[in-house]
């Protein structure tokens, strides 16, 4: 069975430090990773996604994800995180029976100003 | 990026009571749909997948007489909460998209609020 882990629940940065959000994922073949973020009142909003080629991904926002599969990994950075950054973010892993997704408990991100 | 929508945005019932949920695809047809619960501070559960005109396929351990899912049109999937308890109280998401792959972006509304009294 797929699954996601996102070992930090909280995590606060201060505005234009650098970010990086861990996601861990297991999957019994290449997977399908994905990045979400919701803000409060809105959905979820695709980030960025992985699929194959190149495991260095960009995304919106200026969000990147490197895929490391010798580590079972896929974490999210950004060079330099805007208060607007503030909100929950979901790492994803697509796949199995259906194409579902499997998301992970999610990382709050608290930017201080 | 493509619009979903979920209507109500909140909703507060009585305990054994009814409640209803839509989820529409404002500008493309959504060839399947996802309903998902998500518990405070926890992830998005999936409850379902539905293809329009087809019978729901519900995760294991979600109660289809509980929560009757309807794909009826290409727009418009609701999940309908039946004789609702308190402990159905949850953040209700859905979620949309045209392919049938998971490289078909899905593309999430913005949730229900339902609180059971």
């Amino acid at each position: 069975a797929q699954s996601v882990t996102q070992p930090d629940i909280h995590i606060t940065v201060s505005e234009g430090a650098s970010l990086e959000l861990r996601c861990n994922y297991s999957y019994g073949a290449t997977p399908y990773l994905f990045w979400y973020v919701q803000s409060p009142g809105q959905g979820l909003q695709l980030l960025l996604k992985y699929f194959s080629g190149d495991t260095l991904v960009q995304g919106i926002k200026g969000f990147e994800a490197e895929f490391k599969r010798s580590q079972s990994s896929f974490n999210l950075r950004k060079p330099s995180v805007h208060w607007s950054d503030a909100a929950e973010y979901f790492c994803a892993v697509g796949g199995g029976g259906g194409n579902k997704l499997t998301f992970g408990t999610g990382t709050q991100l608290k930017v201080e100003l | 990026g493509a619009v979903v929508s979920q209507h109500p945005s909140w909703v507060i019932c009585k305990s054994g009571t009814s409640v209803k949920i839509e989820c529409r695809s404002l500008d493309f047809q959504a060839t399947t749909m996802f309903w998902y619960r998500q518990f405070p501070k926890q992830s998005l559960m999936l409850m379902a997948t539905s293809n329009e005109g087809s019978k729901a396929t519900y995760e294991q351990g979600v109660e289809k007489d509980k929560f009757l899912i309807n794909h009826a049109s290409l727009t418009l999937s609701t999940l309908t909460v039946t004789s609702a308890h308190p402990e159905d109280s949850s953040f209700y998401i859905c979620s949309a998209r045209s392919g049938t792959g998971v490289v078909d972006e899905q593309f999430f509304g913005p949730g229900t609020r339902l609180t059971v009294l």
